[in-house]
């Protein structure tokens, strides 16, 4: 079974702050992707990385960077957070042949 | 790019009748087309796919459709139970890169 995990469920931070959101898959998954899910807007893509080191913009990058310096681990970073940044967060991986994506439980961040 | 668009955005069915969830995708390109379902408060988990060399496909209760030269697919679920209630998401992707383009969701409740 493909395990795929993010380091919180829940996350409150305060307007400014630096907040990590960690993503680990044990699937040796060349790619994996973050989105944010939004309600009537679905699943947005964010960022993603088809390898270590190389990342991609999805279709929202602003205000958010990522890093990937092992396969395993895939994290977002929001250098200052802000009130529009409350959301749902999912991580998702798969394997180099793209399709099938697996996703994670989900980071919900309220930001205050 | 890619766009999907994904109706309706909301449906109630009765117990035991059918769900029809349709959608759209723009680039004639794309030739993976998979649906997800996320019950709630858990992760979006992938419940069938299509790609673009087949007609339909079907599993039990599901089954989805692809008709490639009006750009559009539909998933059916059959005999719907309370279970069946979440909300699902198509997704469409190509060769050229390994993202998903997803749908905006559809929210299904089955009536008792």
């Amino acid at each position: 079974d493909v395990k795929v995990t993010q380091s919180s469920r829940y996350l409150v931070k305060r307007t400014g702050e630096k907040v990590f959101l960690e993503c680990v898959q044990d699937m040796d998954h060349e790619n994996m992707f973050w989105y944010r899910q939004d309600p009537g807007l679905g699943l947005r893509l964010i960022y993603f990385s088809y390898d270590v080191k190389m990342k991609e913009k999805g279709d929202i990058p602003e205000g958010y960077s990522v890093s990937r310096e092992k396969k395993e681990r895939f994290s977002l970073i929001l250098e200052s957070a802000s009130t529009n940044q409350t959301s749902m967060y999912l991580c998702a991986s798969s394997p180099p042949e793209g399709d099938t994506q697996y996703f994670g439980p989900g980071t919900r961040l309220t930001v205050l | 790019g890619e766009n999907v668009e994904q109706h309706p955005s909301t449906l109630s069915v009765q117990e035991g009748d059918s769900a029809v969830i349709k959608c759209t995708y723009s680039d004639s390109a794309s030739n993976y087309f998979p649906w997800y379902k996320q019950e709630l408060g858990k992760r979006p988990q992938l419940i069938i796919d299509i790609r673009s060399n087949v007609g339909e496909k079907k599993d039990q209760r599901i089954a989805v459709t692809l008709n490639k030269t009006a750009k559009h697919f539909s998933l059916h679920i059959t005999e719907t139970q309370p279970e069946d209630s979440a909300v699902y998401f198509c997704a469409a992707s190509g060769d050229r890169d390994d993202k998903i383009i997803f749908g905006k969701g559809t929210r299904l409740h089955i009536l008792p």
